[in-house]
């Protein structure tokens, strides 16, 4: 299974937007649609946010949104909120009902 | 609503095996496929498992090829993980997760964890 590589962390003030980015290949992110997003609190399990690229699960915030370009998937977090700082994961389907996550991105509100 | 409980972790030695449960309610169970999801102390999920809605469909991340099996019974709304020759190295929390028909994996249950260590 490949690997999916976002930044270990992004920061910003309440209000701002962030963008954070996960980077395969041609083989998962580059070939398929099924790219997810969840959000991790300590101690919690993962939430998910988005899935299909850009299709925000119901009732997950509407400040929360995603796209993908060629091999490259990005989640925005407009409108920092404090409860917004958490771990976020990327993952994408690689075929053959496989899947892979990223390492994680932190981000912190400042 | 949709819920799934994991149940069956604990500690076991090196080489020793574990059997783990996810009962779900709330959702026609044979359905949806079922992912297992583990994360180890500190380190991001890592995808371990898959188990389609027959059963028929079964896939494993490499790192535990030939050691864990997954299993479903439909008749009961619950998913299995068999775990065999478990290492240190398997030591995590592990999840079930319902794969929704965007890909994504929703909801999950409050995880299982499980410690291999002599």
């Amino acid at each position: 299974q490949s690997a999916l590589t976002q930044p270990a962390s992004v920061s910003g003030s309440p209000g701002q937007s962030v963008t954070i980015s996960c980077t395969g290949s041609s083989s998962d992110i580059g070939a398929y649609t099924y790219v997810s997003w969840y959000q991790q609190h300590p101690g919690k399990a993962p939430t998910l946010l988005i899935s299909d690229v850009s299709r925000r699960r119901t009732g997950a915030s509407y400040r929360f949104s995603g796209f993908k370009t060629g091999n490259t998937a990005s989640l925005t977090i407009a409108g920092l909120q404090a409860d917004d700082e958490a771990d976020y994961y990327c993952s994408s389907y690689t075929g053959s009902n496989t899947w892979a996550f990223g390492g994680g991105t932190k981000v912190t509100v400042l | 609503q949709e819920q799934l409980v994991e149940s069956g972790g604990g500690v076991v030695q090196p080489g020793g095996s574990l059997r783990l449960s996810c009962k779900t309610s709330g959702f026609t169970f044979s359905l949806y496929g079922i992912h297992w999801v583990r994360q180890a102390p500190g380190k991001g999920p890592e995808w371990a498992a898959f188990i389609g809605h027959a059963g028929g469909e079964k896939t494993y991340a490499e790192s535990v090829k030939g050691r864990f099996t997954v299993s479903r019974d439909n008749s009961d709304d619950t998913a299995y993980l068999q775990m065999n020759s478990l290492r240190v190295e398997d030591t995590a929390v592990y999840y079930c997760a319902k794969l929704t028909s965007w890909g994504g994996s929703w909801p999950w249950g409050q995880g299982t964890r499980v410690i291999v260590s002599a």
